[in-house]
């Protein structure tokens, strides 16, 4: 079975601090992991898988197979990032998405 | 780029009917598309994969015979909710994958809230 864990509901930071999204999976072969922003009032969308290896508006992740993580982070965080944020994973057989919980993050001014 | 396109945006119906919301593809072809429950301030819970020609394959859980899924071409996809009670208001949401190759970019529609009263 496949399983995402977002461990924190709301991070709530200052505009220019980092912030970084915890993200832990489970899953016995080689998943294919993503991030997906949903901002207010808005549908979702993809922000960044991890076989890219690109930074999308400033935000990264590593997919970490040891430690079955794949943290979102950004090193200044801006007002514009406020958003709803959900881990999401895609197994080998390439066809369903398991989504985390999500984790709404708060950049105050 | 690619839209997805979910209809109606919200509805209202009464206890006991059934109600259909349309997924539609506009600009590319999706072999496959899902349909998700959301409940306010929780995850997407994936209900079922939808195939085109083919029958829907369902979440454990999730009773295909209350939730009728229907893909009958490459761009429309439909979901029915029957005889529908107040427990099954929610948010549910469409999405829709182009081409056939299971590494192609998943596109999300906006979402239909569903109100039972």
């Amino acid at each position: 079975a496949q399983r995402v864990t977002q461990p924190e509901k709301l991070l709530s930071v200052f505009k220019g601090a980092p912030v970084e999204l915890k993200c832990n999976y489970s899953y016995s072969g080689s998943p294919e992991l993503f991030w997906y922003v949903q901002y207010s009032r808005q549908r979702l969308q993809l922000l960044l898988r991890h076989i890219s290896r690109e930074s999308i508006k400033g935000f990264t992740a590593d997919l970490n197979k040891g430690e079955t993580s794949f943290h979102l982070k950004k090193p200044f965080a801006q007002e514009e990032d406020s958003a709803m944020y959900y881990c999401a994973l895609k197994g080998a057989a390439g066809n369903k998405l398991t989504f985390g919980g999500g984790t709404r993050v708060l950049v105050k001014p | 780029g690619a839209v997805v396109s979910q209809h109606p945006s919200w509805v209202i119906c009464k206890s006991g009917t059934s109600v259909k919301i349309e997924c539609r593809s506009l600009d590319f072809q999706a072999t496959t598309m899902f349909w998700y429950r959301q409940f306010p301030k929780q995850s997407l819970m994936l209900m079922a994969t939808s195939n085109e020609g083919s029958k829907a394959t369902y979440e454990q859980g999730v009773e295909k015979d209350k939730f009728l899924i229907n893909h009958a071409s490459l761009t429309l996809s439909t979901l029915t909710v029957t005889s529908a009670h107040p427990e099954d208001s929610s948010f549910y949401i469409c999405s829709a994958r182009e081409g056939r190759g299971p590494g192609n970019t998943i596109y999300f529609g906006e979402g239909s809230w569903l109100t039972v009263v």
